[in-house]
């Protein structure tokens, strides 16, 4: 069964500054793999995805990731943190399954910006 | 495209009432989800159809949840009786089911059960 972890539960960073989110990944096969965003009281929004070919996938919101299948890593990147980027942030693993998919997500990672 | 849909937004209740909760999916999309958010618990998958027929319902935690799914544009999910415990974020979420794979996520139904 696949599963995902997402070591840190909250990160503070500046704006303006970089911003690396990790989240490791256990599956079998070749991953689906996706990148949430949750601002606070809202829905999940999908900021990107990766399913095969180029390993460095673009987003919305300026955020990127690239998958290590050596390192079952897909962590999300952005070079310049704005204020309204602080959410919190799940990735997920999905499998193809015979009736339809299947995500299961990481535990998230709060992320907090300070001006 | 009107997104997922949910209804209500806001839900209070007193323990040992009856509970529903409502989506509409995105029209055209054939899996459709359940989700249950909590602070200690975090995203738990609760059941998914897939051309309106149940799955997978092992996450549903106890027999007091039970989820319909009647037809494409619509599914329920209801708790009877409620217990504070069930206090949560329910979220429900679509997409195209064998296809690529990518969840679209409704504004969830805030639920307090006191």
């Amino acid at each position: 069964a696949q599963s995902v972890t997402q070591p840190d539960i909250h990160i503070t960073v500046s704006e303006g500054a970089s911003l690396e989110l990790r989240c490791n990944y256990s599956y079998g096969a070749t991953p689906y793999l996706f990148w949430y965003v949750q601002s606070p009281g809202q829905g999940l929004q999908l900021l990107l995805k990766y399913f095969s070919g180029d390993t460095l996938v673009q987003g919305i919101k300026g955020f990127e990731a690239e998958f290590k299948r050596s390192q079952s890593s897909f962590n999300l990147r952005k070079p310049s943190v704005h204020w309204s980027d602080a959410a919190e942030y799940f990735c997920a693993v999905g499998a193809m399954a015979e009736y339809g998919n299947k995500l299961v997500f990481g535990a998230g990672t709060i992320l907090r910006v300070k001006s | 495209d009107a997104g997922v849909i949910q209804s209500p937004r806001h839900e209070v209740t007193e323990m040992g009432q009856e509970v529903t909760l409502r989506c509409k999916p995105i029209s055209g999309h054939n899996s459709l989800f359940w989700y249950r958010q909590t602070m200690m618990r975090g995203l738990e998958l609760l059941i998914y159809f897939n051309n309106n027929v149940p799955i997978d319902d092992s996450g549903m935690p106890e027999d007091r949840f039970s989820a319909k799914m009647p037809n494409a544009s619509f599914s329920t999910l209801k708790i009877q009786p409620s217990e504070p415990r069930d206090s949560a974020v329910y979220f429900c979420a679509s997409s195209l089911g064998l296809a690529a794979g990518e969840q679209f996520f409704g504004p969830g139904t805030r639920l307090t059960v006191l």
